[in-house]
């Protein structure tokens, strides 16, 4: 099946400081990538809707100035995380769709601020 | 707005023993049903979606699973798990197929034990 990569797979940062983790889809072209968001127990969250050449889409609730999505191309979406708080540890997952509307997940990453 | 809840927190079975895992959904039309698993450190894989047709779907690593609109359940199974199986398993509705406004549910964690 297709691969979506996510790098890191884990970070651990200060808080006040700027995480980027990337989502590269590695043997297709996605026009929409999503991120999620997993706290512990919980379920993933939707947090935003990532499309090519445009503005992403974010769900209610979340701070577009805080999470800032950038997708630059047709394999490559970055979520940087601003100013870094421990509430904003948590385990971030990106999906891919392809041409024909499948999704395929990265392995996540887990952000650790301190 | 669509919901979906999966009532076993954690489950844990013998090897070779048959296997159901509890989905049931909350959505006003027609729903798309994902089944995911996600093993430690990995992001999701799906195992199976319903859109329409056949209420039986079979998916991979053996994997079924049953649309039942009347109990607005879609409930996994497998007929003999193995060790490997052990993971964490999401069920997901969605508006559509192109994995717009999917909901996920609290996730199964299945242990499976020699």
């Amino acid at each position: 099946g297709a691969v979506v990569s996510q790098h890191p797979s884990r970070v651990i940062c200060k808080s006040g400081t700027s995480v980027k983790i990337e989502c590269r889809s590695l043997d297709f072209q996605a026009t929409t990538m999503f991120w999620y968001r997993q706290f512990p127990k919980q379920s993933l969250m939707l947090m935003a809707t990532s499309n090519e050449g445009s503005k992403a889409t974010y769900e209610q609730g979340v701070e577009k100035d805080k999470f800032l999505i950038n997708h630059a191309s047709l394999t490559l979406s970055t979520l940087t995380v601003t100013s870094a708080h421990p509430e904003d540890s948590s385990f971030y997952i990106c999906s891919a769709r392809d041409s024909r509307w499948q999704a395929f997940f990265g392995q996540g990453t887990r952000l650790t601020v301190v | 707005a669509q919901s979906v809840t999966q009532p076993d927190i954690h489950i844990t079975v013998s090897e070779g023993a048959s296997l159901e895992l509890r989905c049931n959904y909350s959505y006003g039309a027609t729903p798309y049903l994902f089944w995911y698993v996600q093993s430690p450190g990995q992001g999701l894989q799906l195992l199976l979606k319903y859109f329409s047709g056949d209420t039986l779907v079979q998916g991979i690593k053996g994997f079924e699973a049953e649309f039942k609109r009347s109990q607005s359940s879609f409930n996994l199974r497998k007929p003999s798990v193995h060790w490997s199986d052990a993971a964490e398993y999401f069920c997901a509705v969605g508006a559509s197929q192109g994995y717009q406004k999917v909901t996920f549910g609290t996730g199964t964690k299945l242990q499976v034990i020699p």
